[in-house]
């Protein structure tokens, strides 16, 4: 019954090198979402995906960016990573527009950069 | 645009206690309101949803309506257990408008024994 998947659970990786989280949804959803989550943040939208190779900004993109090669497969990348980064992330897939049915979560991913 | 404010935690109860999230939001179009979960380590689950006023979502012993009036979607449960302490998320998705769902900031709540 897994819907969205997230490659790793927990990540731990130095400042400076380039970091890859992995997402995958088995709901053939054209949208997909990263938020990092922080506490008394709430959950904040780093950047979407409508479709293959379409990508939008969220609220705090910089210092990220997304790949969207295929429709299941939707990745957040740190270019850089810094220790500001440490943060939990988590990827949603929400439901197409005009539905009402909720947003699907992958387990998230726990980045630690040192 | 769209906003969700929920009432801040961490809210600490007794087993047994009543327990209410205050949530209230605006909204531009005609939104759908959910209550998500997430338990520690982990990421965030549906716990009920309402499409449409007056609705009442129901799930594991937890309720929420849709009060259009008052613009609110208050999660209560009579009886909490120590598995209950968890962040809640309050969200709306406007079915109408953008589809990005809008999300609360979460509310922590830790029940003891």
């Amino acid at each position: 019954d897994v819907k969205v998947t997230q490659s790793s659970r927990y990540l731990v990786k130095r400042t400076g090198e380039k970091v890859f989280l992995e997402c995958v949804q088995d709901m053939d959803h054209e949208n997909m979402f990263w938020y990092r989550q922080d506490p008394g943040l709430g959950l904040r939208l780093i950047y979407f995906s409508y479709d293959v190779k379409m990508k939008e900004k969220g609220d705090i993109p910089e210092g990220y960016s997304v790949s969207r090669e295929k429709k299941e497969r939707f990745s957040l990348i740190l270019e850089s990573a810094s220790t500001n980064q440490t943060s939990m992330y988590l990827c949603a897939s929400p439901p197409p527009q005009g539905t009402n049915t909720e947003a699907f979560f992958g387990q998230g991913t726990r980045l630690t950069v040192v | 645009g769209n906003s969700v404010t929920q009432m801040e935690g961490p809210v600490t109860l007794s087993e047994e206690a009543f327990l209410t999230i205050n949530c209230t939001y605006t909204a531009t179009g005609y939104p759908s309101l959910f209550w998500y979960v997430q338990y520690p380590g982990e990421g965030l689950q549906l716990l009920l949803k309402a499409t449409k006023a007056d609705d009442k979502g129901s799930n594991k012993g937890f309720e929420a309506t849709y009060r259009k009036e008052t613009t609110s979607f208050h999660l209560e449960k009579g009886s909490v257990q120590v598995s209950d302490s968890a962040v809640y998320f309050c969200a709306l998705s406007d079915r109408g408008g953008s589809y990005i769902p809008t999300f609360g900031r979460g509310t922590s709540l830790i029940v003891h024994p």
